[in-house]
């Protein structure tokens, strides 16, 4: 079975600062990695997503995150925030091979301060 | 093209009575999953089904079922409501096998169970 974990469930950062959110998972197979975004009364929107190749993988509205298989992590970074990034964000796993099933991490409430 | 249409949006019921949530996917897409999403459980996968078959199920009581049509269009039904029940629910239809193929959730439908 996978799991995900986010560490920190609140991040708060400076408008114009480095935005780091964490995620380690678990697996027993090599799986395939996101990172949702979603903003109040909202649905998920895809940022990115990791399957094989490159590990480090660009996303939209500025977003990156590079898959360390060594360290079981897919970290989420942006350079510089902006208010606009003030959401919550979830990491989630899926097997390959085991259809469309998504397990997701308990999510991390960022905050930008002005 | 038109996304993911989850109707209704809001829902008010009573504890003991059934509800059912609708879901159509994006043209073309054969797969719909569907999600809770509470603050204190997170997200949790219900069920996936494709081509009008369910391929995967989460760790959910009896009480909540679906089922797909030829046209796709998923419906999910939660019987014998508890306040527990109280959520978003999310579907997300997908174009193939993986959420890697295209993964596209829905705005949600919020029950609110008093």
């Amino acid at each position: 079975a996978q799991s995900v974990t986010q560490l920190g469930s609140h991040v708060s950062v400076s408008e114009g600062a480095l935005v780091l959110l964490r995620c380690n998972y678990s697996s027993s197979v090599p799986p395939y990695l996101f990172w949702y975004v979603q903003y109040p009364n909202q649905g998920l929107q895809l940022l990115l997503k990791y399957t094989t190749g490159a590990t480090l993988v660009k996303g939209i509205n500025g977003f990156e995150a590079e898959f360390k298989k060594s360290e079981t992590s897919f970290h989420l970074t942006k350079p510089s925030a902006h208010m606009s990034d003030a959401a919550e964000y979830f990491c989630a796993v899926s097997l390959p091979n085991a259809g469309n099933m998504l397990t997701f991490g308990g999510g991390t409430r960022l905050m930008v301060k002005p | 093209k038109a996304g993911v249409t989850q109707t209704p949006r809001y829902l008010i019921k009573t504890r003991g009575q059934q509800v059912t949530l609708s879901c159509s996917p994006i043209s073309g897409h054969r797969s719909v999953s569907w999600y809770q999403q509470t603050p204190g459980q997170g997200l949790q996968f219900l069920f996936e089904y494709f081509s009008e078959t369910q391929r995967n199920k989460g760790n959910f009581p009896g009480r909540f079922s679906g089922r797909q049509f030829s046209n796709s269009r998923s419906e999910m039904n939660v019987s014998t409501l508890e306040l527990g029940d109280s959520a978003l629910y999310l579907c997300a239809s997908s174009l193939g096998d993986s959420p890697y193929s295209g993964y596209t959730f829905g705005s949600g439908t919020r029950l609110t169970v008093v």
